[in-house]
């Protein structure tokens, strides 16, 4: 396989705090990608991460960790707005995007 | 706005009928663009990396004759179903990326999609 996990669902309770996680495995690394994606739509943007550590915007934040091969997306806040799938991506070295198969979120009231 | 768009984003052919799907890189050159399949509640499938004036770069399991892809200009890649089956309905999204892109290469943006549905 493409060697990129990720939980296939979850759920949280809308204001709560929910963190995805993904995991992967190559042999050479370019960057890792969040991407949100609603039913019927393409994917939209989230965060791009090179260097380990926290990246945050807003009330989405983005963490990786290179040596354990590691990321998570944690959005703060939740909103219904927020229920949709939540897609990682690796790329090594060409720009070919390896994609997990997705975590799909739903915000309950 | 939208930096990369993608058309038609509906469509229905008939079986055994072609069908061409543009993919417009806007405001930014796109020197590379990806073409994915998509199932519903499954993943992104990349099926071809195109380099503009190369030939695409097909992934195993895809059908280069069936699934034809051009990407003649900068701005410009197409998707080409030939002999289209009932099985080639699916969602089709292409992405782009370039050094004058927003992100500056290191990103790359998404088209709206297309639907197609062979009937």
């Amino acid at each position: 396989g493409q060697n990129i996990d990720q939980p296939t669902e979850m759920t949280a309770t809308e204001g709560a705090i929910v963190q995805i996680n993904c995991t992967y495995q190559t042999s050479g690394f370019n960057g890792l990608f969040w991407y949100q994606q609603h039913a019927g739509e393409a994917p939209t943007f989230l965060s791009y991460n090179v260097l380990d550590g926290l990246e945050e915007k807003g009330r989405f934040s983005s963490f990786l960790s290179r040596s354990k091969g590691y990321s998570y997306l944690l959005l703060k806040e939740l909103q219904m707005k927020d229920s949709a799938s939540y897609l990682c991506a690796y790329t090594s070295g060409t720009y070919k995007y390896i994609f997990g198969t997705g975590t799909r979120l739903k915000v309950l009231a | 706005g939208a930096v990369v768009s993608q058309h038609p984003s509906r469509v229905i052919c008939k079986s055994g009928t072609s069908v061409k799907i543009e993919c417009r890189s806007l405001d930014f050159q796109a020197t590379t663009m990806f073409w994915y399949r998509q199932f519903p509640k499954q993943s992104l499938m990349l099926m071809a990396t195109s380099n503009e004036g190369s030939k695409a770069t097909y992934e195993q399991g895809v059908e280069k004759d069936k699934f034809l892809i051009n990407h003649a200009s900068l701005t410009l890649s197409t998707l080409t179903v030939t002999s289209a089956h009932p099985e080639d309905s699916s969602f089709y999204i292409c992405s782009a990326r370039g050094a004058s892109s927003p992100s500056g290469g290191n990103t790359i943006y998404f088209g709206e999609g297309s639907w197609l549905t062979v009937v």
